[in-house]
């Protein structure tokens, strides 16, 4: 069974620092990856994804994600955060063919200015 | 390109009474989903469409929930009746096709369920 692991539920960093959300794994073949976020009140908005090749994937405002096979670990960063980054972001793991997603419990971002 | 829309955004009911969620998927896609996510918790799949036929609905409380998509388009989630537990924001999302074949899915803004 697939899973995914969110250790930290609540990040704090300034405005301007940089910022690392750990996630982890669990799937018996080649996992597709993705992050989400989502706002206060929102829907879930798709930051990046890894299906396959350069390990280091690249995301919308700025955001880029690592994929490590042999820690099974999926880390998404961001070197200088944003007031508006503000949000709970979400880790999925899916991998069979018809795409079903499992999701991590998500962790809290918090930004102080 | 429009998003997946969902309806009602809000809906406060009482325990044991019934409850439907309509969803609209983005245009073309095949693959419809229903996630369940309870506050603090991440996303948790109800069921999954592929066209009309479901794929997985192997978390549904098929007790209480049904869902269902005519036409391959459109589709609806039903409780009935509902309990205090099944409180919680109820996402439709879309793809395109299965995820392994690279599609993305895209999620609506969610129906938030307060049973009382």
């Amino acid at each position: 069974a697939q899973s995914v692991t969110q250790p930290d539920i609540h990040i704090t960093v300034s405005e301007g620092a940089s910022l690392e959300l750990r996630c982890n794994y669990s799937y018996g073949a080649t996992p597709y990856l993705f992050w989400y976020v989502q706002s206060p009140g929102q829907g879930l908005q798709l930051l990046l994804k890894y299906f396959s090749g350069d390990t280091l994937v690249q995301g919308i405002k700025g955001f880029e994600a690592e994929f490590k096979r042999s820690q099974s670990s999926f880390n998404l960063r961001k070197p200088s955060v944003h007031w508006s980054d503000a949000a709970e972001y979400f880790c999925a793991v899916g991998g069979t063919s018809y795409g079903k997603l499992t999701f991590g419990q998500g962790t809290i971002l918090t930004v102080h200015p | 390109e429009a998003g997946v829309a969902q309806s009602p955004r809000y809906k406060i009911i009482e325990k044991r009474q019934s409850v439907a969620f309509w969803c609209n998927p983005i245009s073309g896609h095949a693959t419809l989903y229903w996630y369940q996510q309870i506050l603090g918790q991440g996303p948790k799949l109800l069921i999954q469409f592929q066209n009309n036929g479901v794929v997985d609905d192997s978390q549904l409380p098929k007790d209480r929930f049904s869902a269902e998509r005519l036409k391959g388009v459109d589709s609806t989630l039903k409780i009935q009746p509902a309990k205090l537990e099944d409180s919680a924001v109820y996402l439709c999302a879309s793809s395109g096709g299965p995820v392994g074949s690279g599609n993305t899915i895209y999620f609506g803004e969610g129906s938030w369920l307060t049973v009382v």
